[in-house]
C-alpha cells in the first residue's frame, strides 16, 4: 500500500483565499484524523471521522475551517477565508479500527498564508 | 482536562543511552504510544505499551511504565545520528464512548558527535 496520501505537499496562498487540503487514507482503514502542527502549539487534533462520520470536531479552530469525508477513500479540509495564523503543517492520519489504535500519518501539507 | 507532558529537548552524545520521559494525567489510559517524527515527515509509530505492563523491550528500545506515578519513559540504547527526531508520547483514552489519543508536545532528541 502507498500509505496515507496528502496533496498538495506545499501550498502558498494569500490571505483571504480559500484553501483545500486533500487526503486519501489507507484502504480499509475505518478512522481518519486531521491534525495541525505548529511550533507554538505543537500537534493539535482538529477533527476525526469513524466510517466517514465526523465524531469529534471540537478541535476545529473556528467556522472558517470545515472538513468532509464523502467516502471511505477521500477527505478534505477546507479553510475559507485563510489567514496568516493558519500557516502550519497539516497532517492526515488513518487507523484500521475505530478505537484510536495505531495511526498512520501522511507526509503532511505545509501551508503558508501570506 | 486530560494532559500529556514531555520535555521539549534532550541532548545526548552518540553512543550513549537516551531517556525520554512523559507524564500523563488520565489514570484510565489503556495504551501509551511513542511516535517518532523525522524532519519533514509525518509521525511514525515506534512502539507502544499496554497499561497492564510495566516494561516492553524491542531491540534498542525499552519502554517503562509506572502506572502509579503515571510516568512513561522511552530508552534508546546506543543512540545513533539516525535517532535524531522529535519523539511524541500519546495516551489512549475513552471519551464519550469513543477513543482518542492525547498527545504530548514532543521531545526533540539532539545527538552530539
Amino acid at each position: 500500500d502507498a500509505g496515507v496520501i496528502q496533496s498538495p505537499r506545499h501550498e502558498v496562498t494569500e490571505m483571504g483565499q480559500e484553501v483545500t487540503l486533500r487526503c486519501k487514507p489507507i484502504s480499509g482503514h475505518n478512522s481518519l484524523f486531521w491534525y495541525r502542527q505548529t511550533m507554538m502549539r505543537g500537534l493539535e487534533l482538529l477533527i476525526y471521522f469513524n466510517n466517514n462520520v465526523p465524531i469529534d470536531d471540537s478541535g476545529m479552530p473556528e467556522d472558517r475551517f470545515s472538513a468532509k469525508m464523502p467516502n471511505a477513500s477521500f477527505s478534505t479540509l477546507k479553510i475559507q477565508p485563510s489567514e496568516p495564523r493558519d500557516s502550519a503543517v497539516y497532517f492526515c492520519a488513518s487507523s484500521p479500527t475505530r478505537n484510536a489504535d495505531t495511526q498512520y500519518f501522511g507526509p503532511g501539507t505545509r501551508l503558508t498564508v501570506l | 482536562g486530560e494532559d500529556v507532558e514531555q520535555s521539549l529537548f534532550l541532548s545526548v552524545r552518540e553512543g550513549d543511552s537516551s531517556v525520554i520521559n512523559c507524564t500523563y494525567t488520565d489514570s484510565s489510559s489503556t495504551y501509551l504510544y511513542w511516535y517518532k517524527q523525522e524532519p519533514g515527515a509525518g509521525l511514525q509509530l515506534l512502539t507502544y505499551i499496554f497499561s497492564n505492563m510495566d516494561m516492553k523491550q524491542d531491540q534498542r528500545l525499552t519502554v517503562l511504565l509506572n502506572k502509579k506515578d503515571k510516568h512513561l519513559s522511552l530508552r534508546i540504547a546506543d543512540t545513533q545520528t539516525g535517532d535524531s527526531a522529535i519523539y511524541f508520547c500519546a495516551s489512549k483514552i475513552e471519551l464519550g464512548g469513543n477513543y482518542q489519543l492525547i498527545w504530548g508536545a514532543g521531545t526533540k532528541l539532539i545527538i552530539k558527535p
